[in-house]
């Protein structure tokens, strides 16, 4: 069993639709990140969380330490969202561990 | 300057050749570490450099090893390169070790054959 494990390994879409990405992990951990991967490689970090929640513009991410969850929403989503999104765990401060990534599709 | 640049972006190698791959940190951030990414798969941690010293590596080999210079650039050197070494090289820096700010280079994606 991975570290970290996210869920659904896949999502298509439509337009406009709320989408939920799920990450469990069975570590423990000092922060957790939420990336956002497009095609060619580049990574964007799109959220670090060690508590409760955050919000950047559309994008929502969770997490209940006490469950070893969080979760990634996006609301009214939009084709140029589609991309791998990775939860990793910080494990002190060298080293991130990652999930396998969801690949979002949202179509038009 | 901002951000991260990684080169090459693409390159070719044979079995048992050597290949340095280059990273330029973003200026100010003192801390730079490796991943490798294989084809649908999570970034593995390599290791990570904090000024100019290894400050903690994952599970490759020696012949996978690491430089960090004063001027916020780095490099990954893999000798005896093997099929499965074949992936993509991310670097991210940050200005210090664990600090919230993390910024990723676009990888260099590396073919043996």
């Amino acid at each position: 069993k991975n570290e970290v494990e996210q869920s659904p390994q896949n999502l298509t879409a439509q337009e406009g639709e709320f989408i939920t990405i799920n990450c469990s992990y069975s570590v423990g951990i000092s922060a957790l990140h939420w990336l956002q991967q497009h095609p060619g490689g580049g990574i964007v970090s799109l959220f670090m969380l060690s508590s409760g929640k955050k919000k950047h513009g559309r994008l929502i991410a969770t997490i209940n330490i006490q469950e070893k969850h969080s979760s990634l929403h996006i609301t009214a989503s939009h084709p140029r969202d589609s991309a791998v999104y990775i939860c990793a765990v910080s494990q002190g401060a060298q080293k991130l561990v990652f999930g396998q990534g969801t690949r979002l599709t949202i179509n038009p | 300057e901002t951000g991260v640049t990684q080169s090459p972006t693409h390159l070719i190698k044979t079995r048992g050749q050597q290949v340095t791959l280059r990273c330029s940190s973003q200026s100010g951030h003192n801390t730079v570490s490796w991943y490798q990414q294989a084809l649908g798969q999570g970034p593995q941690f390599i290791f990570q450099y904090y000024r100019e010293e290894e400050n903690g590596r994952g599970n490759f080999p020696p012949r996978f090893s690491g430089l960090q210079f004063p001027n916020y650039s780095s490099e990954l050197n893999v000798n005896a390169l093997e099929l499965d070494d074949s992936a993509l090289y991310l670097c991210a820096s940050s200005p210090a070790p664990g600090a919230n700010v993390l910024t990723f280079g676009a990888g260099s994606r590396l073919t043996v054959l």
